[in-house]
């Protein structure tokens, strides 16, 4: 079964830094997602992108976060510079439309 | 604003025993439903959904959902819990709108006790 993939499954940093996570969606689907989740905190939606646009983006996506299609396969999140307050798991999804979204497992980004 | 609550933060729950989780959405409109489960350090699996039809939704694992729109309720049932079940599980609501966002309640932590 098709499934959505992150890497890496942990990614540590300094404050300041800047950190791209990546995401392979599902191959035949058509939007893609990036929510987060500090530690013990519900998933919180950041973006989602379509035809290479984002067609929605939440209070948190400032412009500290970028998101790019590189390529056929691939989905990032860019953040420019680390706060330690981006601490957190980041997850990617993808669907066709109006549907469920499909999750993947998840980055672990730790800021120090 | 649209909301998901989940009353329960924790809920301790006898291998066999039955099981119901809470979920109450506040949204403008009749809102796709969803039960997301994560084990420690996974990602999220979708259990079950709801979009339209019959109220009373089936799922993965033998769970089962059902929406009740006078409550704004989407409750999570499973008849006999397997200790295997022990995980959190999120309540989510979005949109008849493709690329629009899910919000997610704050989730209910499930252990099974033996």
């Amino acid at each position: 079964e098709p499934e959505v993939t992150q890497t890496p499954s942990h990614q540590v940093t300094q404050m300041g830094q800047e950190v791209i996570l990546r995401c392979v969606p599902i191959s035949n689907h058509l939007y893609f997602y990036w929510y987060r989740q500090i530690l013990g905190q519900k998933v919180e939606f950041l973006v989602s992108f379509y035809n290479n646009e984002i067609s929605e983006k939440s209070e948190i996506f400032d412009d500290q976060f970028s998101v790019e299609r590189p390529d056929g396969s691939n989905f990032t999140l860019k953040i420019r510079s680390t706060k330690l307050e981006d601490s957190a798991m980041y997850f990617c999804a993808s669907n066709r439309g109006v549907n469920e979204q499909f999750f993947g497992p998840g980055t672990r980004l730790t800021v120090l | 604003a649209q909301s998901v609550t989940q009353p329960d933060i924790h809920i301790t729950v006898s291998e066999g025993a039955s099981l119901e989780l809470r979920c109450n959405y506040s949204y403008g409109a009749t809102p796709y439903l969803f039960w997301y489960v994560q084990s420690p350090g996974q990602g999220l699996q979708l259990l079950l959904k709801y979009f339209s039809g019959d109220t009373l939704v089936q799922g993965i694992k033998g769970f089962e959902a059902e929406f009740k729109r006078s409550q704004s309720s989407f409750n999570l049932r499973k008849p006999s819990v397997h200790w295997s079940d022990a995980a959190e599980y999120f309540c989510a609501v979005g949109l008849n709108q493709a690329g629009t966002a899910l919000i997610f309640g704050k989730g209910t932590t499930l252990s099974v006790s033996s």
